[in-house]
C-alpha cells in the first residue's frame, strides 16, 4: 500500500505570494491533518479534515487554510506569505473510523519544504 | 490546552546501551493516547510505540519500551540495545480520545548514538 504523498518536496517563494500544498493520504484514510515544523516551535498542529470538513483546528492565523476532497486527498493553502512561514509542512493521514476505542495512529509523509525569501 | 514537554533537546548514547528519553504532559483529560515518533534525518517520521491512557501495562515494541506514569504525567521512552539506525530526532506526541486527530507534539530530543 502506498504512503502518504506530498507535492511539491520544495518550493521557494517570496512574501506576499500565496502557496498551495497537496497531500494524497494513504488509500482507505478518511483523516488528513497538517503540522508546520520548524527548528524552534517543533510540530505545530494546524488543522486536521475529516470527509471533506474540517474537524480540527489549531492556533494559526487565517492566511492558512485547507481543504479536503471528496477522494481523501487534501490541499493547504497559505497567503500573503511571511519570512516565518518558511518550515516543513507535513501532513498525516489516519484511517479514523470513528471508534472510541482506535489509537488513532497517523501516517506521516515527506513534507513539503517551504521557504520564503 | 494540552502541553507536551522533552526537557532534554539532546541525548547521546553508546551503542548497545540503553537510553531513556523523558516526556511530561499535562491535561486534565482521562482517556487520552500517547506516543514516540522518530525522525531521522531527512526522512519521514514513524511511529516507534503508544501507549493508551486506560492501560495500566506499559507498551513495549521489541527494543523499545514505555514507563508511563499517569498520575505524574509522565511518558519515557527506553531503547535498549541501542544501535546505529536509532539515531533521530525523538518526538512524544499526546492525543485525547474521542476528538479526532489533533495531536501534541513535544519540541522533540536529538538522539546520537556514538559506535
Amino acid at each position: 500500500k502506498a504512503g502518504v504523498t506530498q507535492t511539491p518536496r520544495y518550493l521557494i517563494k517570496t512574501r506576499g505570494q500565496q502557496v498551495t500544498l497537496s497531500c494524497s493520504p494513504i488509500s482507505g484514510h478518511r483523516s488528513v491533518s497538517w503540522y508546520q515544523q520548524t527548528p524552534g516551535q517543533g510540530l505545530q498542529f494546524l488543522f486536521e479534515y475529516f470527509s471533506e470538513t474540517q474537524r480540527n483546528k489549531g492556533n494559526f492565523p487565517g492566511r492558512f487554510s485547507g481543504r479536503q476532497f471528496s477522494n481523501s486527498r487534501s490541499e493547504m493553502n497559505v497567503s500573503t506569505l511571511e519570512l516565518g512561514d518558511s518550515a516543513l509542512y507535513l501532513c498525516a493521514s489516519s484511517l479514523s473510523i470513528g471508534s472510541a476505542t482506535f489509537d488513532g495512529e497517523q501516517f506521516f509523509g515527506p513534507g513539503t519544504r517551504l521557504t520564503v525569501l | 490546552a494540552q502541553t507536551v514537554t522533552q526537557s532534554q533537546p539532546e541525548m547521546s548514547v553508546q551503542e548497545a546501551e540503553t537510553v531513556t528519553l523523558s516526556c511530561t504532559y499535562d491535561t486534565s483529560e482521562s482517556d487520552y493516547y500517547l506516543f514516540w515518533y522518530k525522525q531521522p534525518p531527512s526522512r519521514q517520521m514513524i511511529l516507534v510505540i503508544r501507549q493508551e491512557a486506560y492501560k495500566q501495562q506499559n507498551a513495549t515494541e521489541n527494543r523499545f519500551s514505555v514507563n508511563f506514569q499517569k498520575a505524574a504525567k509522565s511518558f519515557s521512552l527506553k531503547i535498549s540495545d541501542s544501535q546505529l539506525g536509532d539515531a533521530a530526532m525523538y518526538f512524544c506526541a499526546y492525543r485525547q480520545a474521542n476528538t479526532g486527530n489533533q495531536f501534541y507534539f513535544g519540541t522533540g530530543t536529538s538522539l546520537t548514538v556514538i559506535p
